[in-house]
């Protein structure tokens, strides 16, 4: 199985920040990576796909690059709504497998 | 719109099934459904996926409990797993797979106890 990490796994800031989420796979997964947003309560919402494709209606404040073996989330200027947990996800094999989330939360 | 929608038992008990239903709405026409799981407090588990046609992938760690299967006439996905244990207790959520997972249902509480 191809295991994803991400980093950090916790991340305290403030609104209007620049915050990145690394997500690195043990393998390469050239552009078979998504990301997702989880909010308490709620399903998993689709921010990027490809790597770096924005998902329609996504706020273009969200970004995604890299390919291979590491993978880059970015929110150039934090909103209050923007707190949350944060996945990655690799398509590139099976089984699909996620990364362990990153949990934003306000400083 | 794509709507998704999660329904089955609450509670199930320790080695019998779990079965949960995934009604999809929204007029798609061929397309993968995924199963993901998530345990209280926990991460994402992907279960597997199974399209229209009626072709599936199964995660290895569960496949040898896992059945999938869909009625397009109703478009609706089914999920079965047997002999349950505690440590199947999670959110069930189905979600369209297409380049990643687009629209997902609201997910369904499954508790495995006695």
């Amino acid at each position: 199985d191809i295991q994803l990490t991400q980093s950090p796994s916790f991340l305290s800031a403030s609104v209007g920040d620049r915050v990145t989420i690394t997500c690195r796979a043990s393998q390469g997964i050239s552009s078979y990576l998504a990301w997702y947003q989880q909010k308490p309560g709620k399903a998993p919402n689709l921010l990027i796909y490809g790597a770096s494709t924005l998902q329609r209606g996504v706020p273009s404040r969200f970004s995604g690059s890299g390919s291979g073996t590491q993978f880059t989330l970015t929110i150039s200027t934090l909103q209050p709504e923007d707190f949350a947990t944060y996945y990655c996800q690799q398509l590139n094999s099976y089984p699909i497998t996620f990364g362990q989330g990153t949990r934003l939360e306000i400083k | 719109q794509v709507q998704l929608q999660e329904s089955g038992p609450g509670l199930v008990r320790p080695s019998e099934t779990l079965s949960l239903t995934c009604s999809v709405s929204g007029g798609i026409i061929s397309y993968y459904v995924s199963w993901i799981r998530q345990p209280a407090g926990g991460g994402l588990e992907w279960i597997g996926r199974i399209h229209t046609t009626g072709g599936t992938n199964y995660n290895p760690s569960l496949m040898s409990r896992l059945t999938m299967s869909v009625d397009t006439s109703k478009n609706q996905f089914f999920l079965e797993l047997d002999s349950v244990t505690a440590a199947d207790s999670a959110i069930y959520y189905c979600a369209r797979d297409s380049q990643g997972l687009d629209y997902w249902g609201q997910g369904a509480l499954v508790i495995v106890s006695s």
